[in-house]
C-alpha cells in the first residue's frame, strides 16, 4: 500500500499569513494527487486535483504543485473562513490512501 | 445540481449486518465510478471500497474485504454497501462519493453528507 505523510499535523497561522502543507507518498504517484478540506460536521469538499488543478468554484488562492512523491498546498492569503482540516489523497493505486490531515487554526 | 444522499446508517451490535444506500440525482449514474469513504470519530479519512461505472470492477480495503460488499443499481440511480460480521473499528461516518474523470484520471469530484455508523453492544 502507498503510505501518505502529511505535515505538520497542525498549524497556527495569522490571517493574511501564506500557508504550506506538504504530502510525501512511499512510491511514485505521478501526479494522481487531490487536496479535500472539511469543516467540523461537514463532508469533505475537494479543492485540488491532478496535483495543480483547481476544483471549479474554488478560491484562485489555493494551489497545488507536485510530481512523483511530494506535493504542497499552499493558502496565499489565510483568511477565518480557510479553518478547516485538509487532506490529500492518491489514487493512483488501491487502496486509495489519505494523508492523516492538516488541522489549521486561524490565531 | 449534482447530490449525493446516503441512507441506512443506525446503531447495531458487533457481529450485526447494515446495508447503506446512496440515491443520486444530477448526472448519469450509470457513466460513473463511486466510492464509499468512512471518518471514524475523531479521527481521519479512510477509503473503503470503488466500484467501476458498470459494476463489474469492485475493490476493498484489506479490513473490509470479505465482511463488505459494494455494488450498484444503474436502474436505481442508487449505490449500496452491504456491511457483515460487524466490528466497533467500523463505527464511522460513512460518505458516499462519485469519481470526476479529468485528462489523466479521476478523482472524488462530488461526495453526499454521510451517514453515521455505530457498532456498539
Amino acid at each position: 500500500d502507498i503510505q501518505m505523510t502529511q505535515s505538520p499535523s497542525s498549524l497556527s497561522a495569522s490571517v493574511g499569513d501564506r500557508v504550506t502543507i506538504t504530502c510525501r507518498a512511499s512510491q511514485g504517484i505521478s501526479n494522481h494527487l487531490a487536496w479535500f478540506q472539511q469543516k467540523p460536521g461537514k463532508a469533505p469538499q475537494p479543492l485540488i486535483y491532478g496535483a495543480s488543478s483547481l476544483q471549479s468554484g474554488v478560491p484562485s488562492k489555493f494551489s497545488g504543485s507536485g510530481s512523483g512523491t511530494d506535493f504542497t498546498l499552499t493558502i496565499s492569503t489565510l483568511q477565518p473562513g480557510d479553518s478547516a482540516t485538509y487532506y490529500c489523497q492518491q489514487y493512483t493505486s488501491y487502496p486509495h490512501t489519505f494523508g492523516q490531515g492538516t488541522k489549521v487554526e486561524i490565531k | 445540481e449534482v447530490q449525493l444522499l446516503e441512507s441506512g446508517g443506525d446503531l447495531v451490535q458487533p457481529g450485526g449486518s447494515l446495508r447503506l444506500s446512496c440515491a443520486v440525482s444530477g448526472f448519469t449514474f450509470r457513466n460513473y465510478a463511486m466510492s464509499w469513504v468512512r471518518q471514524a470519530p475523531g479521527k481521519g479519512l479512510e477509503w473503503v471500497s470503488s466500484i467501476s461505472a458498470s459494476g463489474a470492477g469492485t475493490y476493498y480495503r484489506d479490513s473490509v474485504k470479505g465482511r463488505f460488499t459494494i455494488s450498484r443499481d444503474n436502474s436505481k440511480d442508487t449505490l449500496y454497501l452491504q456491511m457483515n460480521s460487524l466490528r466497533p473499528e467500523d463505527t464511522a461516518v460513512y460518505y458516499c462519493a462519485k469519481w470526476t474523470p479529468y485528462s489523466s484520471g479521476h478523482y472524488l469530484g462530488y461526495w453526499g453528507q454521510g451517514t453515521l455508523v455505530t457498532v456498539s453492544s
